[in-house]
């Protein structure tokens, strides 16, 4: 079985471009994920998305950050303009919706803005 | 808020020693999970607990779990080069909106 899939694996970028990372979640998973690690500061959640809807954007670093759903098999996390501290590896993750959230990670994407 | 802490931060032992690292809550949670994230790669579930008390064994680990469900300890035993990598706990305190994650203890197994 296909596991969560996010392209691209590796993005190098210059400050002020736009960034678009993608997800696909795995078959049947109701609810979606967006992380961001960096050593300093660790897992940090984005978004989450339960049926295709936003629920909790509180995470979202701010207004040049956002997420979309378009529909249950994809997701994008948009940066506009995106700067060097937007450096980081970025995780997309999905689950069944329920009282417990465990979680299927994908292989990540690894941003790098100079 | 919840808070979450994990210790040690790092640890970096010979094969074969046995070890333990810890996953403190400030709070009461309703599940607990235990992952191990390898480098270049995302986390991956090793065990969700929801009981206290409760013990779970994978392999050469050994997860449990506080009765009052505010801890819980990872043991691993003989380690394994394997076994090198992050092992993050993630807790919820009833739904996805009350998830809070450690920063998590980054194990090294020498040969």
């Amino acid at each position: 079985d296909a596991g969560v899939i996010q392209s691209p694996r590796h993005e190098v970028t210059e400050m002020g471009q736009e960034v678009t990372l993608r997800c696909k979640p795995i078959s049947g998973h109701n609810s979606l994920f967006w992380y961001r690690q960096t050593m300093m500061r660790g897992l940090e959640l984005l978004i989450y998305f339960n049926n295709n809807v936003p629920i909790d954007d509180s995470g979202m670093p701010e207004d040049r950050f956002s997420a979309k759903m378009p529909n249950a098999s994809f997701s994008t996390l948009k940066i506009q303009p995106s700067e060097p501290r937007d450096s980081a590896v970025y995780f997309c993750a999905s689950s069944f919706q329920g009282i417990i959230y465990e979680q299927y990670f994908g292989p990540g994407t690894r941003l790098t803005v100079t | 808020t919840q808070l979450l802490e994990q210790s040690p931060q790092f640890l970096s032992i010979q094969e074969g020693e046995n070890l333990t690292v810890y996953c403190n809550s400030s709070s009461v949670f309703s599940s607990l999970q235990w992952y191990r994230q390898e480098p270049g790669e995302g986390p991956v579930l090793l065990v969700t607990v929801v009981t206290g008390g409760e013990v779970k064994k994978l392999k050469r680990l050994t997860f449990q779990f506080g009765d009052a469900r505010k801890d819980s300890s990872l043991h691993i035993t003989a380690a394994q080069p394997g076994d090198t990598g992050l092992y993050l706990c993630i807790v919820s305190g009833g739904g996805a909106d009350g998830l809070t994650f450690g920063k998590g203890t980054h194990l090294i197994i020498q040969p």
